[in-house]
């Protein structure tokens, strides 16, 4: 069964500044790794997802995977107090789209 | 947008009592999902399915049942309630395979 864990558990930033999550998983097999955020009384969104060693950009998010070290990591820039949220990673396991999450980074941007 | 509806969105039930959360999502998507959410676990996965009549056994499934009906609707079944089934529960739905999931807004389950 694949394992998901996520550091640090809570994260505190001052708008403006560049927040960083991470995330390591088991199974170097996996296909992508997504990060999904959740904001108080939602259900999860998905933010991202990567398959590739290597980065990806979308906006003010970047993402890092690294399947030999199986670490991910989120970084958003310019962080905004409308990016307060979990953030929880996400890998693959098995067949049928079966995902295995972590148990999330709470992030919290003060203006 | 993908819309996956939970009802209902809390209940409160006894040790022992009969719980069923509905799920319906209005996409077509073929694989529908049921997370339950505890501070400190993050998302577990209960029972899921790829097609009417289908049932796979999640991660953490004893204790429930699940039941997917048609496409469409995906119900989890809890037949002896006991307090240690005190969650926040989620339903999820996906196309397919390396697809992205769409939630629904939850029920939060209690049971005394």
């Amino acid at each position: 069964q694949e394992k998901v864990q996520q550091s640090p558990e809570s994260l505190i930033v001052p708008e403006g500044a560049m927040s960083s999550l991470n995330c390591t998983f088991s199974n170097s097999a996996s296909q992508s790794i997504w990060w999904y955020q959740q904001h108080p009384g939602k259900g999860p969104e998905a933010l991202i997802s990567i398959f590739s060693n290597g980065n990806k950009k979308e906006g003010r998010l970047t993402v890092y995977l690294n399947r030999a070290s199986l670490h991910v990591s989120l970084h958003i820039r310019d962080s905004q107090p409308s990016d307060s949220a979990v953030y929880l990673c996400a890998a693959p396991s098995g067949s049928f789209n079966k995902l295995t999450f972590g148990a999330g980074t709470r992030l919290a941007v003060c203006p | 947008e993908a819309a996956v509806t939970q009802s209902p969105r809390n209940k409160v039930t006894v040790t022992g009592g009969n719980v069923t959360l509905s799920c319906r999502q209005t996409n077509s998507h073929n694989y529908m999902y049921w997370y339950r959410q505890d501070t400190g676990h993050g998302l577990r996965l209960i029972h899921y399915s790829y097609g009417a009549g289908n049932l796979q056994i999640g991660d953490v499934p004893d204790g429930y049942k699940a039941t997917r009906t048609t496409q469409e609707d995906f119900f989890l079944l809890l037949e002896l309630a006991s307090p240690s089934q005190t969650s926040l529960y989620f339903c999820a739905s996906s196309a397919g395979s390396q697809n992205t999931l769409y939630f629904g807004a939850g029920t939060r389950l209690s049971v005394l």
